[in-house]
């Protein structure tokens, strides 16, 4: 059974760099033909999806956030990482990792909250 | 970006009742289009991928319709634990987009 786990810090201080793993349990990420995508969700709020990476290492990522994100592969083969610069109250969210097979994302992490304030 | 606008925003039904929920796009998706369920405090829940494809594991109460513009989500036989929030998702091109999600609770 497939499962996602996010870790990182849970609270920054604004301009800092948001950075989260991914760790991806009971398979390999280079073992199918998936993405591997980072969604977050702000407090009561809808879903944004954020960018995906591909075990080839090629990235996608939401034109809105483009200049501030980086999706990477992790140095195992079972880890992906989100790295978010220059954050603000407004990057404030609940970040999932989640895997998609062509664009319909069928696994998700349970999420981890990471808050921005000084 | 494709536009999704889910309606209604929110709803209330009592269990045994048929829902449905609209989902609109502002271009035509084909039938790249999936449905999530969303209960407090988790993660979403893929129920319904490819517009009417119902995913492994999720009860036959839950079905989905429509192509191009317009989709539905319904659920014949509303039960309790179906409380949650319901999103729409395009899958057709990125970025990828999300409904803003339509509230069901249980009178």
């Amino acid at each position: 059974q497939v499962q996602l786990q996010e870790s990182g810090p849970g609270l920054l201080k604004p301009s800092q760099t948001l950075s989260l793993t991914c760790t991806v349990s009971g398979d390999s990420i280079i073992s199918g033909d998936f993405s591997w995508n980072w969604i977050r969700q702000h407090p009561g709020k809808g879903l944004e999806w954020i960018g995906y990476i591909f075990k080839s290492g090629g990235a996608y990522y939401n034109p809105s956030l483009k200049s501030r994100v980086t999706i990477s592969l992790g140095t195992s083969q079972n880890q992906f990482s989100l790295k978010l610069t220059s954050v603000t109250a407004a990057d404030t969210a609940v970040y999932y990792c989640a895997r998609a097979e062509k664009d319909t994302i069928d696994l998700w992490g349970q999420g981890t909250l990471v808050t921005v304030s000084s | 970006d494709i536009q999704m606008t889910q309606s209604p925003s929110s709803l209330s039904a009592s269990v045994g009742d048929r829902v449905t929920i609209t989902c609109r796009a502002s271009q035509s998706l084909y039938n790249y289009l999936n449905w999530f369920q969303q209960k407090p405090g988790q993660a979403p829940k893929l129920l319904i991928y490819s517009a009417s494809g119902l995913q492994s594991g999720v009860p036959s109460r839950f079905s989905g319709s429509g192509s191009g513009t317009e989709f539905t989500l319904s659920i014949s036989g509303l039960q309790p634990e179906d409380l949650g929030t319901y999103y729409c998702q395009q899958s057709y091109t990125t970025p990828l987009t999300f409904g803003g999600g339509t509230t069901v609770e249980i009178k």
